[in-house]
């Protein structure tokens, strides 16, 4: 089993829309927790930590459930420059190497 | 502040060439320096990390090694390439002193072995 998995998208939508991707991870242990987004040919950027209390930034929403073990991202009033590769990324508890995991990507194309 | 520098940034080598790419961070000590590599349509897979000078562990076997011969400089090698090895690769650091840090990525290194 894949230690973090992704919806595998892609998902394209109406500029405006409200998208959500989901997130599962395997290890009750795992600590941090991280969505990053990636554009096309680029280098994976930090787009918000994702806390236990849930938080936002702007448009975009992050919630943990770890119960379930499942990471979200939400993202209303979609624009066009948000088309990117989302990343749920996980960090081990306890680990002195940061070892960090990164699911395969949701790709998102957001049409005018 | 920090920065990461991480170069060429595209390369197109013959299969059986050598390869040496080099990774830089500045503004930091004793960061956790990694290599990842993205094939094409595939997520990102850890390939090496190290903890300090000297220090490299290795996540999956396979064609390329890793050094860490100063603190600041990760160097990723092969001897000989295959055509496998064409992919994306990215060096990145974090700072496990910071609590839940995030890593912080070069610009990368696209790769294609003919």
């Amino acid at each position: 089993r894949k230690e973090v998995e992704q919806d595998p998208g892609p998902f394209n939508v109406p500029e405006g829309a409200t998208v959500a991707f989901n997130c599962t991870y395997s290890n009750s242990a795992s600590q941090s927790f991280f969505w990053y987004r990636q554009d096309c040919r680029k280098e994976p950027k930090l787009l918000m930590s994702v806390y236990s209390s849930g938080n936002e930034d702007g448009r975009f929403t992050a919630q943990l459930n770890r119960a379930s073990q499942y990471i979200s991202l939400l993202i209303r009033d979609s624009k066009l420059s948000d088309s990117a590769t989302y990343l749920c990324v996980v960090n081990d508890r306890g680990s002195t190497l940061g070892r960090l995991y990164f699911g395969r990507g949701t790709q998102l194309t957001v049409w005018p | 502040s920090q920065t990461i520098h991480q170069w060429p940034a595209t390369l197109v080598q013959p299969v059986g060439s050598p390869l040496s790419l080099e990774c830089t961070v500045e503004g930091t000590s004793n960061p956790n320096l990694y290599w990842y590599r993205q094939a094409a349509g595939r997520g990102l897979q850890l390939l090496f990390y190290s903890v300090g000078i000297g220090q490299i562990s290795s996540e999956v076997p396979q064609n390329l090694s890793a050094s860490r011969p100063q603190d600041r400089q990760f160097i990723l090698s092969s001897k000989k390439l295959l055509l496998s090895d064409s992919g994306f690769y990215l060096c990145a650091w974090s700072d496990l002193r910071v609590l839940n840090t995030e890593a912080f990525f070069g610009q990368g290194t696209r790769l294609t072995v003919v």
